[in-house]
């Protein structure tokens, strides 16, 4: 069966201080990967998806960065926090676009 | 690109009654409507979907509708229970950057 693994689940992180939270799926090939913020404990703002190895779409311009180095794992950097980057962060895949996203259990970060 | 619309952001219901969840949408060529429930947290995990050549699926105590002509497709949960308390989001296809969510309803069970 497939899984997805997110971690850490939580963080403290100075403003300043570079990030790198990391994904992985397993019992797949070829997943489309997605990273979504959510803040105040609502809303799921999609960040950046990717379809290959390589191949990222960002949906909004921001402090953050992503990367997928290999067929099923992705990652969420920046290199220097802002408060604003507070959250909770959410790796997802899905088979095929538009079909049942499977999340990980996320990542709070506190920026201070 | 595709809009979602969620209603109400906060729902709170007596234990045993039926609780309704709303979205609307905007791209009428969208045709995967997925509900998602997120306990406190945690991520979010699918409970039902629906495709747009049906009009209504059940699944035990829940049950979604769609309207493709109004664009717009419901939630329902009867026979509420304590464990049913979360966040419940609504979805619709994004095109090639996926699901587009809305901004979720935070449904509170009364005992």
């Amino acid at each position: 069966s497939q899984t997805i693994h997110q971690w850490p689940a939580t963080l403290v992180q100075p403003v300043g201080s570079p990030l790198s939270l990391e994904c992985t799926v397993e019992g797949t090939s070829n997943p489309n990967l997605y990273w979504y913020r959510q803040a105040a404990g609502r809303g799921l703002q999609l960040l950046f998806y990717s379809v290959g190895i390589g191949q990222i779409s960002s949906e909004v311009p921001q402090n953050l960065s992503a990367s997928r180095p290999q067929d099923r794992q992705f990652i969420l950097s920046s290199k220097k926090l802002l408060l604003s980057d507070s959250g909770f962060y959410l790796c997802a895949w899905t088979a095929e676009p538009n079909t049942e996203a499977f999340f990980g259990q996320g990542t709070r970060l506190t920026v201070v | 690109g595709e809009n979602v619309e969620q209603h109400p952001s906060t729902l709170s219901v007596q234990e045993g009654d039926s609780a309704v969840i709303k979205c609307t949408y905007s791209d009428s060529a969208s045709n995967y409507f997925p509900w998602y429930k997120q306990e406190l947290g945690k991520g979010p995990q699918l409970i039902i979907d629906i495709r747009s050549n049906v009009g209504e699926k059940k699944d035990q105590r829940i049950a979604v509708t769609l309207n493709k002509t109004a664009k717009h497709f419901s939630l329902h949960i009867t026979e509420t229970q304590p464990e049913d308390s979360a966040v419940y989001f609504c979805a619709a296809e994004g095109g090639a950057d996926g699901l587009t969510f809305g901004k979720g309803t935070h449904l509170i069970i009364q005992p």
